[in-house]
């Protein structure tokens, strides 16, 4: 079946470090792959994403990329802020599919001055 | 231009209540969808909607109602609160024209069943 595995959190880092958040994902087809941010108290929003093999989502300096050999699309991010801080999920959209996103469970980034 | 408004934003019930949740769209976008959000568990689907009058189950509906008369509107009610209901409850809404169209989000009701 579809599924997205997300790194467990959290994951605590100091200001100024390099991020990454593992994504990895099993669908059948080819997917669009989603990365969305929740910050606290809020809803979700889209962050980035990626519609085909070798496409890089970008914003707000996080970048992904959508890696068919791998079947993963990780999170990375070269300098976070305490701005940061969240929690991010990870979703994919089967190219088949009439309406469903397929969540990771999430991954809370805590960032520390 | 509001996009989703989602009320009561927080609420406290007593077990056996009946308790309904707003969600209201600006945009007409063709899909809505309830979630759920529980530590350990992420987001699970609870119900979507196609189009008005068109309602389907999605991962947890039991102990849940829909309706959605205009696409505007897509209400949740629970039946008879428990407390495992205890939750942040998430609409969203989706246009669905292309498979890479995404979701947007409301901003919560946070419910908490005694």
């Amino acid at each position: 079946g579809n599924s997205v595995t997300q790194m467990e959190g959290p994951v605590t880092l100091s200001e100024e470090a390099f991020l990454t958040i593992n994504c990895t994902y099993t669908a059948t087809g080819y997917p669009s792959l989603f990365w969305y941010v929740q910050y606290p108290g809020e809803g979700l929003q889209l962050l980035l994403k990626a519609t085909k093999a070798d496409d890089k989502g970008s914003n707000k300096g996080f970048e992904a990329t959508y890696r068919k050999e791998t079947t993963s699309f990780h999170l990375e991010k070269g300098s976070v802020q305490v701005s940061d801080s969240a929690v991010y999920f990870c979703a994919l959209r089967r190219s088949d599919s009439n309406y469903q996103l397929i969540w990771g469970a999430g991954t809370k980034l805590i960032i520390k001055p | 231009d509001a996009g989703i408004t989602q009320s009561p934003r927080y609420k406290i019930t007593e077990t056996g209540r009946q308790v309904t949740l707003m969600c209201h769209q600006t945009w007409s976008h063709s899909y809505m969808f309830w979630y759920r959000q529980d530590l350990g568990h992420g987001l699970r689907l609870i119900y979507y909607s196609a189009a008005a009058d068109i309602t389907d189950k999605g991962e947890v509906p039991d102990g849940y109602v829909v309706s959605r008369s205009k696409t505007e509107n897509f209400p949740l009610t629970l039946e008879s609160a428990t407390r495992s209901q205890t939750s942040v409850y998430f609409c969203a809404t989706d246009r669905l024209r292309q498979g890479t169209d995404t979701q947007y989000f409301g901003p919560g009701t946070r419910l908490t069943v005694l």
